[in-house]
């Protein structure tokens, strides 16, 4: 099967500049998520969608980062303005009943 | 914050054992133990889950302690490719909604 689809797998801009990343599941998972990895450590939830719903959000800086996934599929997450902070890899996942399946991820540079 | 301790890092001469060591001593009845991995530039992977029982697939082995406070994963004959950030994570089995918490995992160095 297909895996989780990512893009673009690098971006480079400058601070207050805005950036979008763009996530296609894996076909028929309800649940995507949204991680951020800051270099040297685990990833960290985002953002939970089940189906087109938010599940959690709590860990999102709403200030500056917005998500959506308008038909239960595919899902955007937006930064703006960006700050220099926000440099990490950005990582999509999607679940079946068993386990979580990660994309390769969005590798963002804030400079 | 992560519910499990693992060494930073971790040595392992190439076609040897690797085991790496999980500590999760405040596991509930009902968590699991997952292990992921996760290969530099790649998102991370799924390797081996288990509750109390040992439990072996095609990439490895999980021995989980009688208490289930630690657990080990193992991979018997570790190769270059198996360079990685091991995660070990606690969580209810069969919620597959639910996020999964990564401490910082254990950098394995497999050397020839």
């Amino acid at each position: 099967e297909a895996g989780v689809a990512q893009s673009p797998r690098y971006k480079i801009i400058e601070k207050r500049q805005s950036v979008a990343f763009w996530c296609n599941p894996i076909s028929g998972h309800a649940t995507l998520y949204w991680y951020q990895q800051i270099l040297g450590q685990g990833p960290k939830l985002l953002i939970q969608f089940q189906n087109n719903g938010v599940v959690d959000d709590s860990q999102l800086p709403k200030d500056r980062f917005s998500a959506e996934r308008l038909k239960g599929v595919d899902s955007t997450l937006k930064i703006q303005p960006a700050k220099l902070e926000d440099s990490a890899v950005y990582l999509c996942a999607s679940s079946s009943v068993l386990e979580q399946f990660f994309g390769p991820g969005t590798r963002l540079t804030v400079l | 914050d992560a519910k499990t301790t693992q060494p930073p890092s971790m040595d392992c001469a190439e076609g040897r054992a690797a085991n790496l060591p999980c500590n999760h001593s405040t596991i509930s009845g009902n968590e699991y133990v997952y292990w992921y991995r996760q290969i530099h530039s790649q998102g991370p992977q799924y390797i081996i889950h288990g509750l109390k029982n040992n439990e072996t697939n095609e990439m490895a082995s999980l021995i989980i302690t009688e208490d289930r406070k630690s657990s080990t994963l193992i991979l018997p004959h570790a190769t270059l490719r198996d360079t990685a950030v091991y995660y070990c994570i606690v969580r209810v089995a069969g919620q597959a909604g639910t996020a999964l918490i990564f401490g910082k995992g254990t950098t394995l160095s497999v050397s020839s």
